[in-house]
């Protein structure tokens, strides 16, 4: 398996428009993670899904961040719309079970100016 | 409230030696504690995952220790490679039975170089 697949890598976009991110779950894992990670703040979970339905979005900041899982292989992270401090690294991981080692993805760097 | 202390914050050390990173927490209920190593620019990777039951877990040169009782963990690296040079993550799981709820709390990890 080629690991979790985030895209894009990097994205650099102006305050206020729309942002989305994708991720390609470990084939057979039923859980799907979002994290976010600043320097400021560090790692922080967002939300995640257990078989394509969202469990936890606490973490979500506010109502401009969306996630969806529309079937086992692909998640997107949307913000709308986005604000410099939405710069950061977003990651994405999977795991068979809660309790389980996730896998990370490599992260998308978001910068908004 | 749950917090992850992680000490030292950075570390220096000679290729080849031995370091040892500390983690201490306060997250109720526990159900396992993580350590995670990070490359730069890269994601983290998990090295141990340990549950209240178990002291030590060792993977390769990496062995992680935890004491329940004074909620203290510890990652041992040992003769240490340029290649460990990274930061070192201790995250604490609490999982709510009730609502399956997975709620993890980060620390601000350890950053590690190693010296040739």
């Amino acid at each position: 398996d080629a690991g979790v697949i985030q895209s894009p890598r990097h994205e650099v976009t102006e305050m206020g428009q729309e942002v989305t991110l994708r991720c390609k779950p470990i084939s057979g894992h039923d859980y799907l993670f979002w994290y976010r990670q600043t320097m400021m703040r560090g790692l922080e979970l967002l939300i995640y899904f257990n078989n394509n339905v969202p469990i936890d979005d606490s973490g979500m900041p506010e109502d401009r961040f969306s996630a969806k899982m529309p079937n086992a292989s692909f998640s997107t992270l949307k913000i709308q719309p986005s604000e410099p401090r939405d710069s950061a690294v977003y990651f994405c991981a999977s795991s068979q079970g809660l309790a389980d080692t996730q896998y990370f993805g490599p992260g998308t760097r978001l910068t908004v100016l | 409230k749950n917090q992850v202390e992680q000490s030292p914050q950075s570390l220096i050390i000679l290729e080849g030696k031995n370091c040892t990173l500390q983690c201490n927490y306060t997250v109720s209920p526990f159900s396992n504690l993580r350590w995670y190593k990070q490359d730069t620019g890269r994601g983290p990777v998990s090295l141990t995952i340990m549950t209240f039951s178990e002291n030590t877990k060792s993977n390769g040169r990496y062995t992680a220790t935890l004491d329940a009782d004074t909620k203290q963990s510890s990652l041992h690296i040992t003769a240490s490679q340029l290649s460990d040079s990274a930061s070192y993550i201790c995250v604490v799981t609490s999982l709510h039975a009730s609502g399956g709820s997975y709620i993890p709390t980060f620390g601000r990890g350890t950053s590690l170089i190693v010296h040739p």
